[in-house]
């Protein structure tokens, strides 16, 4: 049971967007910032999002991330085939002292 | 280039220890905070542990509390990651993350497999 939730599968047409969720509570979301991790089959994470709404430098605006209250959304748009993956929020939780990570999202496009 | 390169991993027994290394290279590693992220087989992420800059500070996973310690070098600009009394459960690929802003983890090695089992 992860301290983040997130559904565990989304899909959608090429070329739409989709949202991917993730709810937690005040000691996480709700106080710290999210970032959002994308992970293709096989590979290491990747960073998408930081601080909530960040890019780094190489990902494109494609990729979009937003928080409010105790919840947090990923979203993308112009759903490409090469987008199929999971997709991971984490935060840090102030009252475990400890690092979290939602239970991942598998991304499908159909 | 930041690159980290975990090594280590391996087949151990239950109870057994095991010692996880990344190196750094490409990046001020003296100036990063730095974690170990694990994933189980077919899994989600985990996280397992931090470690400040200069290594006065560190955070466990209540679920490796006691059995894991974490450090660092940083004149050989190298994470550790001690593990101890290790269970079946443990099995996982181990990852080094660097720590970015936002408490994000910016940067990953490609991972260390430690597979648990008698």
């Amino acid at each position: 049971q992860s301290v983040l939730t997130q559904p565990p599968s989304v899909s959608a047409a090429p070329g739409q967007k989709v949202t991917i969720s993730c709810s937690g509570r005040s000691s996480n979301i709700g106080n710290n910032y999210v970032s959002w991790y994308q992970q293709l089959p096989g590979t290491a994470p990747k960073l998408l999002i930081y601080e909530n709404n960040k890019r780094p430098s190489g990902i494109p605006d494609r990729f979009s991330g937003s928080k409010s209250g105790t919840s947090a959304t990923l979203g993308i748009t112009g759903l490409q085939t090469g987008d199929e993956a999971d997709y991971y929020c984490g935060t840090w939780d102030s009252s475990l002292d400890a690092g979290v990570f939602g239970g991942g999202t598998k991304l499908t496009v159909l | 280039e930041v690159q980290l390169v975990e090594s280590g991993g391996g087949l151990v027994q239950p109870g057994g220890s095991l010692r996880l290394s990344c190196a750094a290279s490409g990046v001020t590693f003296s100036s990063y905070e730095m974690n170990w992220v694990r994933q189980a087989p077919g899994k989600g992420l985990e996280w397992v542990s931090y470690i400040s800059s200069s290594g006065s500070s560190v955070y466990y996973a209540d679920s490796v509390k006691g059995r894991f310690s974490i450090s660092r070098d940083n004149a050989m600009h190298s994470l550790y990651l001690q593990m101890n009394s290790l269970r079946v459960e443990d099995t996982a690929v181990y990852y080094c993350a660097r720590e970015g802003g936002g408490d994000s983890y910016d940067y990953w090695g490609q991972g260390t497999l430690v597979t648990v089992s008698s």
